[in-house]
């Protein structure tokens, strides 16, 4: 149980142009959806919190309107990286939380976006 | 607000040694406790958590962890690794209070099993 997925796992898009990511719960439902963003060899960076039919609230520091987050229902989130630069380009990592949570999240298998 | 500091970034051990990975957390709050690892170009998967009751803890593919309350530490142990245990791992904390289960992350500690 509790498995998220995501997609794509990769993609490769050129400067300027915008690419969506999908996080999905498959088994439960996912009150609460995390997006993190990770460099090479480093730890994750949280870029937003989302709960479902509400705002995404956003870590200091990342641009809400370059990456726009919608949490339309309870097994689906979605990242979209708005005007990609090179800069843009890493491994985006999802997760999702059920109402009891009591802490644990779960992890979708990441996306790599290559900005060429 | 949490901290989570994991002191070694890389662990290098031979095939069938024991292995230690250190974690010590910072809170003004109570917290529930998480290791996770990650293999290359994958997410995190969950290898153990504590939550409350006893504070040694069992998890998946023979690893434990203790919780110490009173040094703020949650070590992560094998007693004898295998090549396949070669990857990154994370230690985490959650705020027991918060209704977003927001985790905090250390930075890793790459481990690295030779035969």
């Amino acid at each position: 149980g509790a498995v998220v997925s995501q997609h794509p796992s990769w993609v490769i898009c050129k400067s300027g142009t915008s690419v969506k990511i999908e996080c999905r719960s498959l088994d439960f439902q996912a009150t609460t959806m995390f997006w993190y963003r990770q460099f090479p060899k480093q730890s994750l960076m949280l870029m937003a919190t989302s709960n479902e039919g509400s705002k995404a609230t956003y870590e200091q520091g990342v641009e809400k309107d370059k990456f726009l987050i919608n949490h339309a229902s309870l097994t689906l989130s979605t990242l979209t990286v708005t005007s990609a630069h090179p800069e843009d380009s890493s491994f985006y990592i999802c997760s999702a939380a059920g109402r009891l949570a009591m802490g644990e999240q779960y992890f979708g298998p990441g996306t790599r976006l290559t900005v060429t | 607000a949490q901290s989570v500091t994991q002191l070694d970034s890389q662990v290098p051990v031979f095939e069938e040694a024991p292995v230690e990975l250190r974690c010590n957390y910072s809170s003004s709050v109570s917290v529930y406790l998480f290791w996770y690892v990650q293999y290359p170009n994958q997410g995190l998967q969950l290898l153990l958590k504590y939550l409350s009751g006893s504070t040694l803890v069992k998890g998946i593919n023979g690893f434990e962890a203790e919780f110490n309350k009173s040094q703020t530490s949650f070590h992560l142990r094998k007693p004898s690794v295998h090549i396949s245990d070669t990857a990154e791992y994370f230690c985490a904390v959650s705020d027991r209070n918060s209704g977003y289960s927001t985790l905090t992350f250390g930075k890793g500690t790459m481990l690295l099993v030779s035969p």
